[in-house]
């Protein structure tokens, strides 16, 4: 299992553009990268997963480059309400490895 | 109601009590997970069960014991109950159409203190 590396913390205003980026030098093959989001009290959700180059949704961008061995979440324009815990998981396949959440980065939106 | 939930939602018990946490799921999914999240440690895999009947430990299986009988349950049993069981337990569920690699749905959390 690729093991991750995200910043602990990060601090935006309101309406700005936030951009995570989660390091995974070990990422195998056949490996996707997701990232969840988890508000306080409740279980994580899924925002968005992908392989390589970029994916987009209604809630945020995934940027992989060409060697995989990063990628940044981008979330755009956030509100008080993007505050939260990200998580980026990298090639959570089940079998011989455990899934590794890890601690995540942790969000705050300021008005 | 849809969706996967969790029973109970809050639970205190003593060290050294049995104590079940359920985990049910209407979608059918193949994958049901046990994670236990305290703070400083993340989200921490316990067992994971690709099916009914096939169960496996996860990164911090001691004092666990899980079964899947039925593909919508997925009970995690504290046989002895100790304090530094003393965490928020989700639940979550996948569908199988890449291994494990599919978005996981995560069940509300129950809220144990070992005491």
């Amino acid at each position: 299992l690729a093991k991750t590396t995200q910043p602990i913390s990060m601090d935006s205003y309101e309406g700005q553009e936030v951009n995570i980026t989660c390091s995974h030098n070990n990422i195998a093959t056949n490996d996707y990268i997701t990232w969840y989001q988890q508000f306080p009290s409740q279980g994580p959700r899924f925002i968005i997963q992908g392989y390589k180059t970029k994916v987009t949704n209604e809630v945020a961008s995934l940027f992989i480059p060409a060697d995989r061995k990063s990628s940044t979440l981008s979330l755009p324009r956030v509100s008080l309400s993007d505050t939260a815990v990200y998580y980026c998981l990298v090639g959570d396949r089940v079998g011989n490895t455990p899934l590794v959440f890890g601690k995540g980065t942790r969000l705050s939106v300021i008005a | 109601d849809a969706g996967i939930t969790q029973s109970p939602r809050y639970k205190i018990t003593e060290t050294g009590r049995q104590v079940t946490l359920m985990c049910h799921q209407t979608w059918s999914h193949s994958y049901m997970f046990w994670y236990r999240q305290d703070l400083g440690h993340g989200l921490r895999l316990i067992y994971y069960s690709a099916a009914a009947d096939i169960t496996d430990k996860g990164e911090v299986p001691d004092g666990y014991v899980v079964s899947r009988s039925k593909t919508e349950n997925f009970p995690l049993t504290l046989e002895s109950a100790t304090r530094s069981q003393t965490s928020v337990y989700f639940c979550a569920s996948s569908p199988s159409s890449r291994g494990g690699q599919d978005e996981q749905y995560f069940g509300p959390g129950t809220r144990l203190t070992v005491t």
